[in-house]
This record gives C-alpha cells, structure tokens and sequence, in this order.
C-alpha cells in the first residue's frame, strides 16, 4: 500500500510569512494526525481529525496555525505568520482508526529565518 | 497525563555488540507501549509494541523489548546491531483506550561503528 504522503519536504521562509503542508493519508484511515518535531525533541501532537471532524486540538497555537481536511483525506496545516520557534519538522500521520497504530509520512522539514 | 523519559541522548556502539536503550514512563493509568525508529530524513516506522499479554515483545528488525510494571520501564534491545540500525529510537505511550494521544520521548541516537 501506498505510505503517507506529504508535501514540500523542505521550506524556507521568512518570519512573519505565511506558510502550507499538505499530507494525503493512507486510503481508507479515517483517523489523521499533525506532529510537531523540534530538533531534539520527540514529535508532538497538534491535532487530531477523525473523517473531516477535529477530536484533539488542545495543543495546537490557534493564534497562528490552522488546519483543516476537505472531505476527510486530504489535510492542509497553515501558519500564519510563522515565527522563529516554528522551525520544526512537522511530520502528518493516519491510522484506520483510534484502535490502529499510526503509520508516519516523511515529514516537510520548516525553516524560519 | 503520561510522560516518558529516555535517559540517553547518544549511544555508540561497535558493530556486532549487544545494545540497551531505555525507556521508563510515568503514568497514573494503564498504558500501551511503542518504540518507533527515524532514519534521517525520514517519518518513524514502528519497531515495536506492547499491548498485553507477554512482557518481552518482539519487533522488526531483530529488536525486541520488555515491559517491567513494576520499574515503569520498557527497554528496546538488540542481540548485535548493524551500520544500518544507525537512526533515531522514540519510545511512546498512550492510554490503554486506544492508541490516539501518543506521547513521545525526546529520543535516542544509536550510532553504530564498524
């Protein structure tokens, strides 16, 4: 089956820009996930959708990022506008459902200047 | 709320030798246990889990690990290590609800020489 995807794996900007991911699950998960990896640290939950629904958005800085997912597949995360402490790798994640282990995409890798 | 400690930021090793990376959570409720391993550049594929049942647990790649209740602690090993086990190792746990509200520790590097 085919993985995760995401897209850019790489970005650069500038602070204050304003800046999108994109991850497209494994078919058939119902269930996707953001994470949030800062160099040296584990991954960190942003939010969690189930279908096109949010369960978990309680660590997300909704003060600048956003996410959605369109008719439950694909999934978008937005920062606006980015700040230094935003460079990260934010890796998305699906799973069938809250019972399945997660499967990981690669990652878009951010870089704030 | 659960959290996880993994004590060591780096281990080398030689090619060919046993290795040890540990893992000891904190949590007030039953839990379900993961290692995952990160190559660079890339997601985290999991190695392994523990759910139920048997404490020693095997996963892919030759690694397994075991659960200790009582030390709170679940330790991922590995009989010899190759060059290619050279990656990042994140141990995890969730609430035994499920496997959603993964909380992950800050890793550990195991670099592996010839």
């Amino acid at each position: 089956e085919a993985g995760v995807a995401q897209s850019p794996r790489y970005k650069i900007i500038e602070k204050r820009q304003s800046v999108a991911f994109w991850c497209n699950p494994i078919s058939g998960h119902a269930t996707l996930y953001w994470y949030q990896q800062i160099l040296g640290q584990g991954p960190k939950l942003l939010i969690q959708f189930q279908n096109n629904g949010v369960v978990d958005d309680s660590q997300l800085p909704k003060d600048r990022f956003s996410a959605e997912r369109l008719k439950g597949v694909d999934s978008t995360l937005k920062i606006q506008p980015a700040k230094l402490e935003d460079s990260a790798v934010y890796l998305c994640a699906s799973s069938l459902s809250t019972d399945s282990p997660l499967h990981f995409g690669n990652g878009t890798r951010l870089t704030v200047t | 709320a659960q959290s996880v400690t993994q004590l060591d930021s780096q281990v080398p090793v030689f090619e060919e030798a046993p290795v040890e990376l540990r893992c000891n959570y904190s949590s007030s409720v039953s839990v379900y246990l993961f290692w995952y391993v990160q190559y660079p550049n890339q997601g985290l594929q999991l190695l392994l889990k523990y759910l139920s049942g048997s404490t020693l647990v095997k996963g892919i790649n030759g690694f397994e690990a075991e659960f200790n209740k009582s030390q709170t602690s679940f330790h991922l090993r590995k009989p010899s290590v190759h060059i290619s086990d050279t990656a990042e190792y994140f141990c995890a746990v969730t609430p035994n609800t499920g496997f959603q509200k993964l909380v992950f520790g800050t890793g550990t590097r195991l670099l592996v020489s010839p």
